[in-house]
């Protein structure tokens, strides 16, 4: 497809449980961001790759989110022992770089609820 | 840091009328702004943008000016319609930040017929 896709579309997961969200972006696109969209909450950004690396993970949350990218192509956001608080709606981006001009192309989201 | 103030909502409006979202924002460089838009059951998408002061964005009859002086970034639109409804977005990327996209907390939008 042209567009950035997620999967899973919806996560129901229990308290403690690992998730594993994936991230598959515009082909070609160099850049790529990670947001969460709390429920009446703007979007909180969270880690972007240029490439496979992460310059600036200071965004997570906390040290029970991680995330990966590998051959500048698909990424996986893993957030371990989920707490209630995690639950949202998980945004992937991509762009044709890391620039302050190019524009953002988001996927549709994984819904993640924590029970 | 970094930061966007977006009008509260929600904003309620007959079809036809004139639409002003207000967007201002703080930032250490020279940002470029951004409004995206998400409409029903579907994803962020870029409505317009612009990447220098006193440049305007326009796209579907929205448009937003750059102003430096007022940090600001309005969105605006003459005569909304029915399928306007939407949450808007007003973001900024600021090349002092690491291109790190802000977002301000979105205005929800609902037209009436």
């Amino acid at each position: 497809g042209a567009g950035v896709s997620q999967s899973p579309s919806n996560k129901v997961t229990e308290k403690g449980k690992d998730v594993e969200l994936r991230c598959d972006p515009i082909s070609g696109h160099t850049a790529l961001y990670w947001y969460r969209q709390s429920l009446g909450q703007g979007l909180e950004f969270l880690i972007y790759f240029q490439g496979n690396s992460a310059p600036d993970k200071s965004g997570l949350p906390s040290d029970r989110f991680s995330a990966e990218r590998t051959g500048g192509s698909v990424s996986t956001l893993t957030i371990q022992r989920t707490q209630q608080e995690d639950s949202a709606v998980y945004l992937c981006a991509s762009s044709w770089r890391q620039t302050n001009t190019d524009t953002q192309y988001f996927g549709p989201g994984t819904r993640l609820t924590v029970l | 840091g970094d930061s966007v103030t977006q009008m509260e909502g929600p904003v309620t409006l007959s079809e036809e009328a004139f639409l002003t979202i207000n967007c201002t924002y703080t930032a250490t460089g020279y940002p470029s702004l951004f409004w995206y838009v998400q409409y029903p059951g579907e994803g962020l998408q870029l409505l317009l943008k612009a990447t220098k002061a006193d440049d305007k964005g326009s796209n579907k009859g929205f448009e937003a000016t750059y102003r430096k002086e007022t940090t600001s970034f309005h969105l605006e639109k003459g005569s909304v319609q029915v399928s306007d409804s939407a949450v808007y977005f007003c973001a900024l990327s600021d090349l002092y930040n690491n291109n790190d996209m802000r977002f301000g907390a979105g205005t929800r939008l609902t037209v009436k017929p």
